[in-house]
């Protein structure tokens, strides 16, 4: 079954530096989806991208943070100027065309800020 | 009120019980819905969408009431296997909204 891919499994970083953070969507998926989740907390939104371009994004996606789908394959997330506060778990999500489509999602990357 | 809101757990069951979850949420405009499940440290994995008229997969069924808004999961005969946190997953437009979890624990 295919699946999405997120590399590093585990980053750790010096604060105030910057990361990025990787994801492979399953091939033929057209929407791509980053989410953030503290330990202990809820998954959080954080920006759903289609056709080359934001779709949406949330509070927490400020000017620290980009994404790009640099080539036909991967789809980044930067965060700028790391913060304590930005260590958490990130998902990457991929669905198909459909508004029905559910979402799937790779099994992390662990983001440590020291 | 919280876009989506869950029951707060955790449900603690036996094996072989049947078990609810209730989720609500408060956009009238959401279109789509989903249950996933969350082990612990791991991603959220999809257990089943929910349609209007209501879906079963196996032990599971789901429910939507759109004049409610309101969501449902049954699971029956619960195994050990279902031990985990169940995520109410709601659609409004291109954003994603999780609910923050039901845990539940079945015991032997």
């Amino acid at each position: 079954e295919p699946e999405v891919t997120q590399t590093p499994s585990h980053q750790v970083t010096q604060m105030g530096q910057e990361v990025i953070l990787r994801c492979v969507p399953i091939s033929n998926h057209l929407y791509f989806y980053w989410y953030r989740q503290i330990l202990g907390q809820k998954v959080e939104f954080l920006v759903s991208f289609y056709n080359n371009e934001i779709s949406e994004k949330s509070e927490i996606f400020d000017d620290q943070f980009s994404v790009e789908r640099p080539d036909g394959s991967n789809f980044t997330l930067k965060i700028r100027s790391t913060k304590l506060e930005d260590s958490a778990m990130y998902f990457c999500a991929s669905r198909g065309q459909g508004d029905f489509q559910p979402q799937h999602f790779g099994d992390g990357t662990r983001l440590s800020i020291l | 009120r919280k876009e989506v809101e869950q029951d707060p757990g955790p449900f603690n069951v036996p094996e072989g019980a049947t078990v609810a979850f209730n989720c609500t949420y408060s956009n009238s405009a959401s279109q789509s819905f989903f249950w996933y499940r969350q082990d612990c440290r791991k991603e959220p994995k999809l257990l089943m969408s929910v349609y209007s008229s209501g879906n079963e997969d196996g032990r599971f069924t789901a429910q939507l009431n759109r004049a409610s808004q309101y969501i449902s999961l049954l699971i029956r005969d619960s195994k050990l296997s279902d031990s985990a946190t169940y995520l109410c997953v709601v659609i409004v437009g291109f954003k994603t909204i999780f609910g923050a979890g039901t845990r539940l624990f079945v015991k032997a």
